[in-house]
């Protein structure tokens, strides 16, 4: 399987907890995003990697949200003190820059669901 | 800054009924615009794009056209099947943006058979 996957799929955590996310892009691509997806909205843009340097953070990032990609792989998603706001599906997804046109399709994993109780 | 605004759903259509969800956006430069499709229980899946102005995008029966002067991209199938149920998502990314994907709110779909 060549697509973005990522784990867990699942995630229950008491109010308060750390939690970490990992999502592996397609193996070739440059770019990395995160999105958040509450119930009945559509995805918010969290972060971004080219390769290992995160370029852009939104202002959803709270300090409690972290992001990284050490070897422009892999990147994590780790949520500190965790609050019942944070229950949401994190989406990542991968794309590849340079393309002659600029623009290149990002690819979307199935997505972490966070449940906080 | 960008921004996507679509019709609010949900939308109950029989089979083989004329499909419009309607899309508009606020952009500073030129975007790329997208549909996301996300049938129950999986992944967002990209249904069809356009680059630029004037572009059809088209992909199993559905079509979106780049409407610079309107500023729009609806979307349309001429006769939908249960399998289309699924929620639908506008979208636009711009390269100033670092090319990060700017959604609208969901259109739900529902075809009864």
């Amino acid at each position: 399987d060549t697509g973005v996957s990522q784990d867990p799929r699942h995630k229950i955590t008491k109010r308060g907890q750390n939690v970490t996310f990992r999502c592996d892009p397609i193996s070739e691509h440059n770019r990395l995003y995160w999105y958040r997806q509450t119930l009945g909205q559509g995805p918010e843009f969290l972060t971004y990697f080219q390769n290992e340097a995160q370029l852009e953070k939104s202002r959803l990032l709270s300090d409690r949200f972290s992001a990284e990609r050490p070897k422009g792989s892999f990147s994590t998603l780790e949520i500190q003190r965790t609050e019942q706001g944070d229950s949401a599906m994190y989406l990542c997804a991968s794309s590849l820059s340079g393309r002659p046109s600029g623009m290149s399709e990002q690819f979307f994993g199935p997505g972490t669901r966070l449940t906080v109780l | 800054g960008n921004s996507v605004t679509q019709m609010e759903g949900p939308v109950t259509l029989s089979e083989e009924a004329f499909l419009t969800i309607n899309c508009t956006y606020t952009a500073t430069g030129y975007p790329s615009l997208f549909w996301y499709v996300q049938y129950p229980g999986e992944g967002l899946q990209l249904l069809l794009k356009a680059t630029k102005a004037d572009d059809k995008g088209s992909n199993k029966g559905f079509e979106a056209t780049y409407r610079k002067e309107t500023t729009s991209f609806h979307l349309e199938k001429g006769s939908v099947q249960v399998s289309d149920s699924a929620v639908y998502f506008c979208a636009l990314s711009e390269r100033g943006g670092g090319f990060k994907t700017i959604f609208g709110a969901g259109t739900r779909l529902f075809v009864k058979a």
